[in-house]
């Protein structure tokens, strides 16, 4: 099947630095791809769209600032959490689509 | 939008009995099921999956069944193992072609244990 790939798997950052995962679809283009977010022993919760060459599309109640989304190439997606905070501690789960979805591997983001 | 709940949050059997987890979803225009499996700290995995236009789909111990009009979808594990003890999402998203496939609604997830 195809793959999508996240760097990185895991990632400790102090309070108020920036961190910045990537999506990779690593053999297919990928125009739209979806960031999820997953907090421990809960479901898998929809942030953003994430649309190659033009705005993501933010679900309500995430902050468009704070969770920075581009989509810069037809196999690439980053997102960046800015000004992490504690509370944005949580599993990131990033996932593309062809006939079905494939999700990567995840980042555990672990803001101290 | 879409909303999925998903029952029950814990399930535990013996090994060689049958599991079963429901979902219910809302919008009716949602017309493909995904069902994932997911292991701590790993990826969703999908496991089996049904469109609208099929009741039921089979794949080994594992099938789904659909009940469009009542707008509710089941996952049955028969002949369960111990691999097979994970946490189970259902979701729902609208058809491929649309701006919203892809996009899924997931349920609250099912903690399955299998005891041996």
């Amino acid at each position: 099947g195809a793959v999508v790939s996240q760097h990185p798997s895991w990632v400790i950052c102090k309070s108020g630095t920036s961190v910045k995962i990537e999506c990779r679809s690593l053999d297919f283009q990928a125009t739209t791809m979806f960031w999820y977010r997953q907090f421990p022993k809960q479901s898998l919760m929809l942030m953003a769209t994430s649309n190659e060459g033009s705005k993501a599309t933010y679900e309500q109640g995430v902050e468009k600032d704070k969770f920075l989304i581009n989509h810069a190439s037809l196999t690439l997606s980053t997102l960046t959490v800015t000004s992490a905070h504690p509370e944005d501690s949580s599993f990131y789960i990033c996932s593309a689509k062809r006939t079905e979805a494939f999700f990567g591997q995840g980042t555990r983001l672990t803001v101290v | 939008g879409e909303n999925v709940e998903q029952h029950p949050s814990t399930l535990s059997v013996q090994e060689g009995d049958s599991a079963v987890i429901k979902c219910t979803y809302s919008d009716s225009a949602s017309n493909y099921f995904p069902w994932y499996k997911q292991e701590l700290g790993k990826r969703p995995q999908l496991i089996i999956d049904i469109r609208s236009n099929v009741g039921e789909k089979k794949d080994q111990r594992i099938a789904v069944t659909l009940n469009k009009t009542a707008k509710h979808f089941s996952l049955h594990i028969t002949e369960t193992q111990p691999e097979d003890s994970a946490v189970y999402f259902c979701a729902a998203t609208r058809s491929f072609g649309t701006d919203s496939w892809g996009k899924f609604q997931f349920g609250a997830g099912t903690q399955v244990v299998v005891t041996p």
